[in-house]
């Protein structure tokens, strides 16, 4: 059983560029989460994907976006990058039934792509 | 809106037994977790709440109690490796989680 990987492991890009962040999900999982950390800061929640649809969003802007692949695999996108992107950007798998409500399923987090705005 | 309450820093000494209490307000709830996270490294999950009470595995134990709004990790037989950032985090619905901002636990010799 293969964990979650991410790639790049860390990025830098300047201000006003667009940058795109992969995950290989935990194989079996068909949910997948993605989560912006600032220093010092917790994991903040900006969208998921179950199925390759989006299953919920954050309080993240537009020109934050994401793909799911048929293989679960999954991208963010992120445009127009400003300063304040700067974090660590943390994926997580989860197997999910992409119902609402209260059933938990664990989720199994990548090691992030630490990206930096120049 | 959501919001997360827990301390900033624990500090303790190996062999010793340490609390990392949890408050949050929450529109949506179903369950609190808790992650450890070492410096730099992944979140890794420790356990799940989903009704009241207490969950115990191995060292460590949390606890929920949804009419306070209040949660707890215990941590116990403390060794230097459990020296990380420890987060609380609320299950919103569809798994999504709502963290905490941390508690960094330093442990001593």
């Amino acid at each position: 059983e293969t964990g979650v990987t991410q790639s790049p492991t860390h990025l830098i890009k300047t201000r006003g560029q667009q940058v795109t962040l992969r995950c290989s999900s935990q194989s079996g999982h068909n949910t997948v989460s993605w989560y912006q950390q600032a220093l010092g800061q917790g994991p903040q929640f900006i969208f998921q994907y179950y199925r390759e649809e989006e299953n919920g969003r954050g309080n993240f802007p537009p020109r934050f976006s994401g793909l799911q692949f048929p293989n679960y695999s999954s991208e963010l996108n992120v445009n127009a990058l400003e300063l304040d992107d700067s974090a660590l950007y943390l994926c997580a798998s989860s197997l999910g039934t992409g119902g609402g409500g209260g059933a938990y399923n664990e989720q199994f987090f990548g090691p992030g792509t630490r990206l930096t705005v120049l | 809106g959501q919001s997360l309450e827990q301390p900033s820093e624990v500090t303790a000494v190996e062999g010793a037994i340490v609390q990392i209490n949890c408050t949050y307000q929450t529109s949506g709830f179903y369950g609190l977790s808790w992650y450890q996270q070492h410096d730099g490294g992944a979140p890794t999950f420790l356990s799940y709440n989903g009704l009241d009470g207490l969950e115990e595995t191995g060292r460590f134990s949390s606890f929920l109690s949804r009419s306070d709004s209040y949660g707890y990790l215990l941590l116990q037989e403390l060794q230097m490796k459990d020296s990380a950032s420890y987060f609380c985090a609320v299950n919103s619905g569809y798994s999504t989680l709502t963290f905490g901002k941390g508690t960094m636990l330093l442990v001593s010799p």
